[in-house]
């Protein structure tokens, strides 16, 4: 069964520094995709990235980036010099294409980022 | 514009009245879900649909239906509210489930009060 842990509930940073809120799955395919999300303050769920199982290559957009490792089951995700506007609720997510259709998210991590 | 909207955004109504969350999206999309937000629990799928007249069940569809009669449309159903339903609701679309070559789009949530 597919299952997604965000230890982390809350973090608390202030401004300019780096964050990682880490995300750990669980799944016995081989085959599979994780997901990051934001969702703001005003609620709304923002898609952020996708990764398949097959690339491990980590990403980097900007001031955010996500660190992958099959080794571990983890899909990090890294915020370099936050800012207030980084603060929300950050979900990770994970896919399966034998079970095609269903998500299962963690329960999510707060940030908090204070000026 | 692309979206995926939601309605109605907002609703308290009376345990057993019949109730229809309806989410439309513009982007031919074969593949959409419906999730609930509750607090510590994260995001939890409802059901989902990977393409008209295909739809089955998420990991809570309990008290919940759905029918995708139409790409675009796909309405949540709660035929006997209860208290217990009282959560935020996201509706999501994509190309595929795991989002290849594509975004995934959420509405932007309706927050549903069962009294």
């Amino acid at each position: 069964a597919q299952k997604v842990t965000q230890a982390q509930t809350e973090i608390s940073v202030v401004e300019k520094e780096d964050v990682t809120l880490d995300c750990v799955y669980e799944t016995r395919d081989t085959t599979y995709y994780l997901f990051w999300y934001k969702q703001p303050p005003s609620g709304e769920l923002v898609f952020l990235i996708r990764r398949n199982s097959f690339d491990e290559q980590n990403e980097i957009s900007g001031r955010y980036s996500w660190n992958f490792q099959k080794s571990t089951s983890s899909f990090n995700f890294t915020i370099t010099a936050s800012q207030v506007v980084d603060s929300a609720v950050y979900f990770c997510a994970l896919i399966e294409p034998t079970n095609a259709g269903k998500s299962t998210f963690g329960d999510g991590t707060t940030l908090t980022v204070k000026p | 514009e692309a979206q995926v909207t939601q309605n109605p955004r907002y609703l308290i109504t009376v345990t057993g009245k019949k109730l229809t969350v309806t989410c439309s999206q513009n982007m031919n999309h074969e593949y959409m879900s419906w999730y609930r937000q509750d607090p510590g629990l994260g995001l939890r799928q409802i059901y989902y649909s990977m393409n008209v007249e295909v739809t089955d069940k998420g990991d809570v569809p309990e008290g919940y239906k759905v029918s995708r009669k139409e790409k675009r449309n796909f309405p949540l159903i709660l035929e006997s509210p209860s208290p217990n339903q009282t959560s935020l609701y996201f509706c999501a679309s994509s190309l595929s489930p795991t989002g290849s070559g594509n975004t995934i789009y959420f509405g932007e949530g309706s927050w549903l009060t069962v009294v």
